[in-house]
């Protein structure tokens, strides 16, 4: 079983659409939690950080954290084409360096 | 404020041949650096990672070796590329003490033929 569970996609939804993006996860130790945004052939970029269980919102952005249950899940309201990009989730128990991603969910944002 | 940069974009080497990735972070000291390689549809898997001159990590036993000659500056190498290191290599810094937090390159897609 891998650390970090993310549905592959592709994900295709229409222009100002509110997507739902998930991971789940199996350890238990993990604190810190990420989403990345990745446009073809470019490095990720970061989106979200959070700590603790419960919502972060920024912009058009919400990260929500269940540690109860071991998910998370980035909501992006309004979709827009540019937001048509693969979202890579990540998470880490904090002492260590080494992060752990999700495989990436490829999102399509139809105009 | 903080940049990476991260060359080249693209090379195509053949089989045997060596390989020199180099990354430079600017605006930042004493960084951690990473290297990440990418496989087409899958996640991101952490190669080497560095928390100080000289200091490398390796995560996966593999054809490639880093080395961080200068404080911002880190180097992944190879002395001879197989078929398999093809992939998009990333690499990536984050903050002394956090960590949790990484900025990445832009990426170099190398293809092995």
């Amino acid at each position: 079983q891998k650390e970090v569970e993310q549905d592959p996609g592709p994900l295709s939804v229409p222009e100002g659409a509110i997507v739902s993006l998930n991971c789940t996860y199996s350890n238990s130790a993990f604190q810190y939690f990420m989403w990345y945004r990745q446009y073809s052939r470019k490095g990720p970029e970061l989106l979200m950080y959070t700590y603790s269980s419960g919502n972060k919102e920024d912009g058009r952005f919400t990260a929500q954290v269940d540690k109860s249950s071991k998910y998370i899940s980035l909501f992006i309201r309004d979709s827009q084409p540019s937001d048509s990009a693969t979202y890579l989730c990540a998470m880490t128990e904090g002492s260590s360096y080494k992060l752990i991603f999700g495989s990436g969910t490829r999102l399509l944002v139809r105009p | 404020s903080q940049t990476i940069h991260q060359w080249p974009a693209t090379l195509v080497q053949p089989v045997g041949s060596p390989l020199s990735l180099e990354c430079t972070v600017e605006g930042t000291s004493n960084p951690n650096l990473y290297w990440y390689r990418q496989a087409a549809g899958r996640g991101l898997q952490l190669l080497f990672y560095s928390v100080g001159i000289g200091q490398i990590s390796s995560e996966v036993p593999q054809n490639l070796s880093a080395s961080r000659p200068q404080d911002r500056q880190f180097i992944l190498s190879s002395k001879k590329l197989l078929l398999s290191d093809s992939g998009f290599y990333l690499c990536a810094w984050s903050v002394v003490p956090t960590g949790e937090k990484l900025f990445f390159g832009s990426g170099t897609q190398l293809s092995v033929l």
